[in-house]
This record gives structure tokens, C-alpha cells and sequence, in this order.
């Protein structure tokens, strides 16, 4: 069955960086985007942008470029996240989701806390 | 970039009520749209997409339709596990933005 398994809570001080996982399984890892998508607390759902599975292309959303990296690891079906100089507005759940046009697959979600 | 509204932002409704949810395009989309539960705690789960294609597995209260740039989430009769944030989504090109939600709870 297809799972996306995506790495556990995160406690960050300001200005460290992080990188959230998303590990994917029970389909061919290229076939399908990863997209990420964060949602601060008590917030809607915001669409940080997408990732290319056979190319390693990224894309990003206006309001995510400069600190948020998209990466792969095809050989172990991993999508990464890691966003460099934290802010306390980065405190929010990130999502990996399985893309094709609809976001049919999703991650259980990772909290990323900022504080000093 | 397209914009996507919804309304209402939030409802209360009573076990067996019929549950309309508009979201609405600024400019148009085709049926490039999906709608999205999420239970608090969740993560999002599909709904719908295509603007009216039920995913597997979601129960057949739940319906999706279109009228040029307006589409509507219809729960025929709203159930205590419906209890959620309700968020519709554009699927045809980037930005992949989502509307602001619809919470429903019972009333």
C-alpha cells in the first residue's frame, strides 16, 4: 500500500536549520511530484511548492525561496525539506504529498518548533 | 495568480442536514480542482477531484460539482465524523493554492 513516512517533531533554536524527511513506498518513487505544504498553527493549509521526482527540478512558492531546499534521494524513494535560517514563523506541521494534478497520498505530517 | 475563495468560513449543522461549501476561482480552471478533509490532528485526506470525481473509499454523501469558476462540496447528510476543516484546492498549474477552509461542526 502506498505510504509516505515523514520524520518526527523537530525543536529548533532561531537561525538553526532543519530537514524534514518523506519516505515513500508502495509505488515507483518517480512516477509521482512530492509537493510540500505547510500549515502554521490554527492556519490554513499553504502550498510551499514542488519537487520533480525524475528530474530533481524544484519549484517554490512565492513567500519560499532562498532558505527552503527541496531534495531527493531516489535510491531510497526520500524526498527532503530542510529550511536554513529558522524563524519563530516557520513554527508550523509540514506535509509531504504524492502529486499527480490532485494530492492523493499524504505524510502524517512534521511539527517544526522555533524558540528561543 | 488565480486566487481561491470559500464560503462560509465556518457552519454549524445538524446530524442528517444537507452541507453546501462554495469555493470560487478568480479567473477559470476547467475542472482542475480537488476538495480536501481535514480532521484535527490530520493530515488533509482527498475528497474529490476533477472538480466531481469521488476518490475511492470516500463515502457517496460526499459530491462535487461546477458552474464556470464556482464549485460546491455537497454532503447530502452531514455525520458526526464529518466534523472537520474542509479546504478546496486548484490542480491546474503553480501555484497550487489551496482556499482558506471551511470548518463544519454539528450543531
Amino acid at each position: 500500500q502506498v505510504q509516505l513516512v515523514q520524520s518526527g517533531s523537530e525543536s529548533k533554536k532561531p537561525g538553526a536549520s532543519v530537514k524534514v524527511s518523506c519516505k515513500a513506498s508502495g509505488y515507483t518513487f518517480t512516477t509521482y511530484a512530492i509537493n510540500w505544504v505547510r500549515q502554521a498553527p490554527g492556519q490554513g493549509l499553504e502550498w510551499m511548492g514542488w519537487i520533480n521526482t525524475n528530474t530533481g527540478n524544484p519549484t517554490y512558492a512565492q513567500g519560499f525561496t532562498g532558505r527552503f531546499v527541496f531534495s531527493l534521494d531516489t535510491s531510497v524513494s526520500t524526498a527532503y525539506l530542510q529550511i536554513s535560517g529558522l524563524e519563530a514563523d516557520d513554527t508550523a506541521v509540514y506535509y509531504c504529498a504524492r502529486a499527480h494534478l490532485h494530492y492523493d497520498f499524504w505524510g502524517q505530517g512534521t511539527l517544526v518548533t522555533v524558540s528561543s | 495568480d488565480i486566487q481561491m475563495t470559500q464560503s462560509p468560513s465556518s457552519l454549524s449543522a445538524s446530524v442528517g442536514d444537507r452541507v453546501t461549501i462554495t469555493c470560487r476561482a478568480s479567473q477559470g480552471i476547467s475542472t482542475y480542482l480537488a476538495w480536501y478533509q481535514q480532521k484535527p490532528g490530520k493530515a488533509p485526506k482527498l475528497l474529490i477531484f476533477a472538480a466531481s470525481t469521488l476518490q475511492s473509499g470516500v463515502p457517496s454523501r460526499f459530491s462535487g460539482s461546477q458552474s464556470g469558476t464556482d464549485f460546491t462540496l455537497t454532503i447530502s447528510s452531514l455525520q458526526p465524523e464529518d466534523v472537520a476543516t474542509y479546504y478546496c484546492q486548484k490542480c491546474n498549474s503553480a501555484p497550487f493554492t489551496f482556499g482558506p477552509g471551511t470548518k463544519v461542526d454539528i450543531k
